[in-house]
Order: C-alpha cells, then structure tokens, then sequence
C-alpha cells in the first residue's frame, strides 16, 4: 500500500528552525515527483517545493532561500528544512507525491502542524 | 506567476447539479486538476488532466476545460459533496510550480 507519514511539526520561535520528514511506503521517493503543500489554519492550499527524480529542486516564492527540499534513498524519506521560520508559516505540512509526473498529487499524507510564535 | 481564481462559495440543493469554475488566462491550454478536502483531512484527487477521475472517484464528479475557464461538475449533489475545492495547475512556464486555487466551499442545503 502507498503511504506517506510526515513528522517533526510543532511549536517553533521565529527566526528558528524545523526539519520535516515524510517516510514513504510502498514506493520509492528517489523515482518520484514528491512536494510539499501547506495549509495555513482556515487558509487555502499552498504548494510549497518540489523535488523531481532527477533531483531539481523548486520553491514558492514566499520560501525560496529559506526552506530547503531533499530526500533519503537508504530511509525512503522526503525532508523540507525550514529555516528563519515567520508566524507566516504557520500551517500544517502536507507532503504529495506526483506518480506520473503531470503536476498532480495522486497521494498525500496526513500532515503535520507548525506553529511560528513566541 | 501564473494565477487560478475560485469563488469562495457554492451552494446547491440536494440531487441538483454544482459547477465550480477555476479561472486563469488561456488555462484550457494546460491541466487542471482538482482536489476535494474536508474538514480535518488531506485533500483527495477527485479530477486529473480536466477530465480524468482517479479509481473510486464517482462518475458524478466530472470535470471539463476550455479557453480561460475550467470547471467542476458534480450531478445529483449529495450531503457527503459538502467539502472545499481546489483547483490546481503545474506553471513551467515562469518556474516549475504548482498553482492552487483559492478553494470553493460547496455547501448542501
């Protein structure tokens, strides 16, 4: 069964720093399109990164030189590690995966919750 | 970068039809997809390419794109409908990115 599981949410200080992860089951990330979106509470979706299988990385603007997108072949995981964090990315974390490639996410995980705040 | 617009709300009776429209310039001339998201739950793929429902989607759930217009239609609405919609798309042009909607809230009256 195809599953992705995230972890590392929770309550961070602006300006700090948070590392997420998505293990992934029944797949392997190296071959696949995988992103991640956010959702800030009460808020809309917001694509975040991606990383293809050639290992292109691409950013949102609202994150691009703070957060960064990578992945674990050995441990099937996708990470996004967020730095110089604002109450602004407050949001739970989704990561999606993008089976064929076309732009869409076919799969998603549960989430995880950040919250930015002192 | 490239902008989808949404309205913020539909409302529908029970066994009648719900259009939710996704509007960006010229966006019949790349793919839509749309997302289905209740309330503390990920989103769901329920249309992909336009047109396409991913397996368990039912054939209730159709979508179509054309000119500056795509649009999500549900026929013979059911209580379980009631949830937000999202549009999405895949902008290469001006970078790889995916472009979601603001989200539709269908409501069932």
């Amino acid at each position: 069964e195809v599953q992705l599981v995230e972890s590392g949410g929770g309550l961070i200080q602006p300006g700090g720093s948070l590392r997420l992860s998505c293990a992934a089951s029944g797949f392997n990330v190296i071959t696949s399109y995988m992103s991640w979106v956010r959702q800030a509470p009460g808020k809309g979706l917001e694509w975040v990164s991606v990383i293809y299988n050639s290992g292109n990385v691409y950013y949102g603007d609202s994150v691009r030189g703070r957060f960064t997108i990578s992945r674990d072949k050995s441990k099937n995981t996708l990470y996004l590690q967020m730095d110089s964090l604002r109450a602004e990315d407050t949001a739970v974390y989704y990561c999606a995966r993008d089976t064929s490639a076309a732009g869409y996410f076919d799969t998603w995980g549960q989430g995880t919750l950040v919250t930015v705040s002192s | 970068s490239y902008v989808v617009t949404q309205p913020p709300s539909v409302s529908v009776a029970p066994g009648k039809t719900a259009r939710i429209t996704c509007g960006g310039n010229n966006i019949g001339a790349i793919g839509v997809h749309w997302y289905q998201q209740k309330p503390g739950q990920a989103p769901v793929l329920v249309i992909y390419n336009d047109r396409d429902r991913p397996s368990g989607i039912p054939e209730r759930i159709s979508g179509s794109n054309s000119g500056n217009t795509a649009t999500l239609t549900i026929s013979r609405v059911e209580a379980e409908d009631e949830a937000d919609y999202y549009c999405q798309v895949w902008d290469t042009d001006s970078d790889h990115q995916g472009v979601f909607g603001g989200g539709t809230k269908l409501t069932v009256l």
